[in-house]
């Protein structure tokens, strides 16, 4: 099956820092990359949806200039979080989907990031 | 808009026993595909089971099967033969066609697989 990265797996940072997570597609082209959030013991929330080459689309409620999401290849789609406070701990998760007759998505193994 | 629904928190099950965990949706799209995924504690998202809506069987992968009534809009998992490795998180979700691939996921169930 094909294989989505993520980097780092976990990250602490101070108040005020921001924070750059990587999703990469090694084994297939990504033509759509999806960012999610998870709190503790709750269900995957989608923040936005990304193409190759275009802006991402964010869904409702989510800063976008707080998340910034660049998908600049095919093959890798950043999420920085900008001026992270302590509420923005969490759990995200990518996934990558390239296109296949079926639109699987794959997904990463998740950064748990902490903000202090 | 879709909605998935996923009314058990949380299940126990006896170890080599067969679980059901329920999932309900709502949607007028008459095209759409139905998922299940696996949390463990690790937190990755491990693929299961797909079901589409023109599918006339109900889908089966190994020791998993999804039992598909259209009419009333749920998808329960069956977990045959329960491990202790099945312990974990599991989340049934929902795609619509044409909707950018989009997945809108249930709160998930919480199985705990008892020795």
């Amino acid at each position: 099956g094909a294989v989505v990265s993520q980097h780092p797996s976990w990250v602490i940072c101070k108040s005020g820092t921001s924070v750059k997570i990587e999703c990469r597609s090694l084994d297939f082209q990504a033509t759509t990359m999806f960012w999610y959030r998870q709190f503790p013991k709750q269900s995957l929330m989608l923040m936005a949806t990304s193409n190759e080459g275009s802006k991402a689309t964010y869904e409702q409620g989510v800063e976008k200039d707080k998340f910034l999401i660049n998908h600049a290849s095919l093959t890798l789609s950043t999420l920085t979080v900008t001026s992270a406070h302590p509420e923005d701990s969490s759990f995200y998760i990518c996934s990558a989907s390239g296109g296949d007759p079926y639109n699987e998505q794959f997904f990463g193994p998740g950064t748990r990031l902490t903000v202090l | 808009a879709q909605k998935i629904t996923q009314t058990q928190p949380g299940m126990f099950v006896q170890e080599k026993e067969a679980v059901t965990l329920d999932c309900t949706y709502d949607t007028s799209d008459p095209s759409y595909g139905l998922f299940w995924y696996k949390q463990p504690s690790s937190g990755e998202m491990i693929f299961l089971i797909y079901q589409g809506s023109y599918d006339q069987q109900n889908a089966t992968e190994g020791r998993y099967s999804l039992n598909f009534q259209k009419a009333r809009k749920s998808a329960n998992l069956v977990i045959s033969a329960s491990q202790l490795g099945d312990s974990a998180m599991y989340f049934c979700a929902m795609r619509l066609s044409g909707s950018a691939r989009q997945l809108t996921f249930g709160s998930g169930t919480q199985l705990t697989v008892l020795p």
